[in-house]
This record gives structure tokens, sequence and C-alpha cells, in this order.
């Protein structure tokens, strides 16, 4: 089993859908949770942290639950602008925190 | 100006040729990284420093080699380059997540690299 696991998409939804993704991991040391955005070619940049109580950016929410070892963000109503890849970061303990990527999914929001 | 930059953004070479490639950063991390991303495969850790004298292997060093000269700046080498090394390679830096820092990754822009 790979160490963070999403699915890979790619998700294709209206403009104004709400669409939400899962990522999976095996360590249950990891301690600290991110979800990246990936334009096309471009260099990933930070999106939001996840906290354990869960938290909210606008129309972005982010959740982590630590007893199915799975982090979540859910987009509401969806732009344009939001295709891109959704990259899951989990970095795991022992002093190191050494992030760990999923591969990403492949957000396409069309008209 | 960019907090973390990376030369050249684009190079094609050949088999067997050795390449560097830099990354500077301002952000004052002590932590820098080297990733490689393939088409459906995501980011892999090639290597990551936690400071000028810390370099550690990621889970693809092998046919890498990198130099951490000073906090801001780390190299990432092929001796000798193979066409499977054909790749876009990110450089990032980071904070030390839960000592004070979040551990949010900046990334350099990418160099996106061809072997023949």
């Amino acid at each position: 089993r790979k160490e963070v696991e999403q699915d890979p998409g790619p998700f294709n939804v209206p403009e104004g859908a709400t669409v939400a993704f899962n990522c999976t991991y095996s360590n249950s040391a990891s301690q600290s949770f991110f979800w990246y955005r990936q334009d096309c070619r471009k260099e990933p940049k930070l999106l939001m942290s996840v906290y354990s109580s869960g938290n909210e950016d606008g129309r972005f929410t982010a959740q982590l639950n630590r007893a199915s070892q799975y982090i979540s963000l859910l987009i509401r109503d969806s732009k344009l602008s939001d295709s891109a890849t959704y990259l899951c970061v989990v970095n795991n303990r022992g002093g190191s925190y050494i992030p760990t990527f999923g591969r990403g999914t492949s957000l396409i929001v069309h008209p | 100006d960019a907090d973390v930059t990376q030369t050249p953004r684009n190079r094609i070479t050949k088999t067997g040729k050795r390449i560097m490639l830099e990354c500077s950063q301002t952000k004052g991390h002590d932590r820098m990284y080297w990733y490689r991303q393939d088409p459906g495969l995501g980011l892999r850790l090639i290597y990551y420093s936690f400071d000028v004298k810390d370099i550690n292997k990621g889970e693809i060093s092998d046919g890498y080699s990198v130099s951490r000269q000073a906090q801001a700046k780390f190299s990432l080498s092929l001796e000798s380059a193979i066409p499977n090394q054909t790749a876009l390679y990110f450089c990032a830096t980071s904070d030390i997540a839960g000592v004070g820092g979040s551990g949010e990754q900046f990334f350099g822009p990418g160099t996106r690299l061809t072997v023949l």
C-alpha cells in the first residue's frame, strides 16, 4: 500500500458544483497534513493546511479523520479557475517531518 | 523576486553527460528538498537536507547526488545522465512543522530536463 493515496480522477464537474476529494495515509504517526494545488507544468503551491478540528477558507473546507486515516478537501461553488491538480501531503513524525506527496487528483471544471 | 529560484529552467542534454541543477532560496529556511515529477507518478523525493551539514537520501536517490553549499543553496547533480531521468525537477524549502513553523513547503518554478 502506498503511503499516501489519492484517486487520480479526473473529476469533471460543471461550474457551481460541489466536489470532494479524499486522501488516505498509511502511517498512523503522521503529524501534519496539507493540500497543495498544482497548475499544469507549474510548481505546487499551498492551498491549505489541515487541522485536527477541520478548517475552512472561503469555498474550501479541509477535514482530518485520524481514526480512518484520511483527509478530505471539499470545494463548493466550483469555478473554472479551480481546474488544477490537488496534491495531498502528509508529514511523518520522528522529529523529521518528511513530507510525502500523493500522486494528485485532477479536477476539471467546465462551463 | 521569487523566494525560490532554479537554474536552468529548461535543459536538453545527451546520455552520459554530467548535469547540475541549482536552487537558491531567500526564505531563510534550513530545510531544502529536491523532487522529480513524472506524469502519473506525482512528486518523488530525491534528496533532502535539514541544514548545511545534514543531507539525506529520499526514495529515488540512485543516479543523483547533491551539494548543500550554504543555507540558501542546494544543487542536484546527475553524474551521467540517462534518458529515464527525463522529468520535471523541483526544489523546495520549508521551515520545521511543530517548532513554531507550519511545515509549508515553498517550491521553485521547476527545471524541465530532457536526456536524449
